[in-house]
């Protein structure tokens, strides 16, 4: 079993609709990330958080929007999304960034766009 | 920006026959990690190396670190139906960096 947890597994929303996506992790990682994967494709980097921080945001649209209550908890707010986002979301953390690299992902979170 | 070649694209193979994987670059990695995603699920760590040269296992994985730090090799041995998956490799440049780049992925079918 994963030790980062996300939920929902399955979501699907209208473009108008506003959903988030939460992620929760209890293994005292200090990095979170978020990953959007398209299908027999790799993980495509959106978001990582450091020490509860904003560190990297890979150009993402404005209508995904991340928020780390805490050291544990991950959300992804998603708002006005478009048909082309659906993909599985994958939230991962790592006990810090850089050279250690070793990344654990959840389960992911399949979103459909209508 | 820094890519990894990851290939074959895609095996078929019979159970019980062993499995060779592999990636390539053309820029010195830190880190090399082996994940393998089954379908609707996240990508779960089979094996991390740190050392240009070492080799590590796990159960019938073997993995090795390139001595020029820019290539990784994953082995099977013996193939199951459950080794069925995508097989990505990863890699990290190391420093502050946080971004892991990874391989564009193997398809392993093992047909019984």
């Amino acid at each position: 079993d994963t030790e980062v947890t996300q939920t929902p597994k399955h979501l699907v929303m209208g473009m108008t609709n506003k959903k988030s996506l939460k992620c929760e992790q209890h293994m005292g990682h200090r990095a979170m990330y978020w990953y959007k994967q398209k299908a027999k494709k790799p993980p495509e980097l959106m978001f990582v958080y450091s020490y509860e921080k904003l560190s990297i945001n890979e150009s993402v649209p404005s209508r995904f929007s991340p928020e780390c209550p805490n050291s544990s908890l991950l959300n992804l707010h998603l708002h006005a999304l478009q048909p082309e986002d659906s993909a599985l979301y994958l939230c991962a953390s790592s006990q810090r960034g850089g050279a250690t690299g070793e990344l654990f992902f959840g389960e992911g979170s399949r979103l459909t766009v209508l | 920006g820094q890519q990894l070649n990851q290939s074959p694209q895609s095996m078929f193979i019979q159970e019980g026959e062993d499995v060779s994987m592999n990636c390539t670059s053309s820029s010195i990695f830190n880190t090399w990690l082996w994940y393998k995603q089954d379908p609707g699920e996240g990508p779960v760590l089979l094996i991390a190396l740190y050392k240009a040269g070492e080799l590590t296992s796990n159960g019938r994985l073997t993995a090795q670190f390139g001595i020029t730090r820019k290539d990784s090799f994953l082995n099977i041995s013996a193939s199951i139906p459950s080794d069925v998956g995508i097989y990505f490799c990863a890699s990290n440049s190391g420093g502050s960096n946080y971004k892991l780049t990874f391989g564009k992925g193997t398809l392993l079918t093992v047909n019984p």
